[in-house]
């Protein structure tokens, strides 16, 4: 298994422009994530989605949608980047359902590091 | 009030001490406590998990959660230089609302000086 893949692993980008960063498992996993990472502020949760065509806004979802429209892909994007969404952001992914949460097997990517300019 | 509050060091200690890391968390409903360990520039990798209060051993890794001081540990034994990394805490009510969400704290950086 790759488990959980992430690309691009780094991307430049110009304010205003649009992006999709990729995510990809193949553990079969029904809940994925996506967070961003920033320095003195921990992981913050952007997007999450509990099953192919079901989504949710973490806790800064502004600037950023998502789509499931496969069990393996959770896709992230950016519609107009702004200097803000600087970041490194991480995609996870689990298999535990709704009876006991995702508390044990959230795997991570290895991230993607975006500046944008 | 953050809901999660984790120092964020950094920590330095010799190789083969005992590290001890700690969280504190303000919301009753976390039922769920974690840790991941981050290695520079890599995606966290859990480390490990606990439900509810009580301890739990693996290898050199010892949680700890104490619900009723909303305090959660971490302790590392015979501390080896290939522990250094920045340990995160994680939780989640694990059920009802925000039970699909973990809630992190900042992450503890450590180094383990041979």
């Amino acid at each position: 298994n790759a488990g959980v893949t992430q690309t691009p692993k780094f991307q430049v980008l110009k304010t205003g422009q649009s992006m999709t960063l990729q995510c990809a498992q193949d553990m079969n996993h029904e809940y994925m994530s996506w967070y961003r990472q920033d320095p003195g502020m921990g992981l913050r949760l952007i997007h999450y989605s509990v099953g192919a065509g079901i989504t949710d806004q973490g806790e800064v979802p502004n600037g950023y949608n998502v789509s499931r429209s496969t069990t393996e892909d959770f896709p992230l994007r950016l519609l107009s980047a702004a200097p803000s969404q600087t970041s490194v952001y991480f995609c996870a992914s689990s298999y535990s359902r709704a009876a006991r949460g995702i508390q044990e097997t959230q795997y991570f990517g290895p991230g993607t590091r975006l500046l944008v300019l | 009030q953050k809901e999660v509050e984790q120092d964020p060091g950094p920590l330095s200690v010799p190789e083969g001490a005992i590290v001890s890391l700690n969280c504190t968390y303000s919301n009753s409903a976390f039922q769920y406590f974690m840790w991941y360990r981050q290695y520079s520039r890599k995606g966290p990798e859990l480390l490990m998990y606990t439900y509810s209060s009580g301890n739990k051993e693996d290898g050199r890794f010892t949680a700890q959660v104490d619900k009723s001081s909303k305090y959660i540990s971490l302790f590392i034994r015979d501390s080896q230089p290939s522990d250094s990394a920045t340990y995160l805490c994680a939780m989640t009510p694990g059920r009802g609302a925000g039970s699909y969400q973990l809630t992190f704290g900042k992450g503890t950086k450590l180094s383990v000086i041979p």
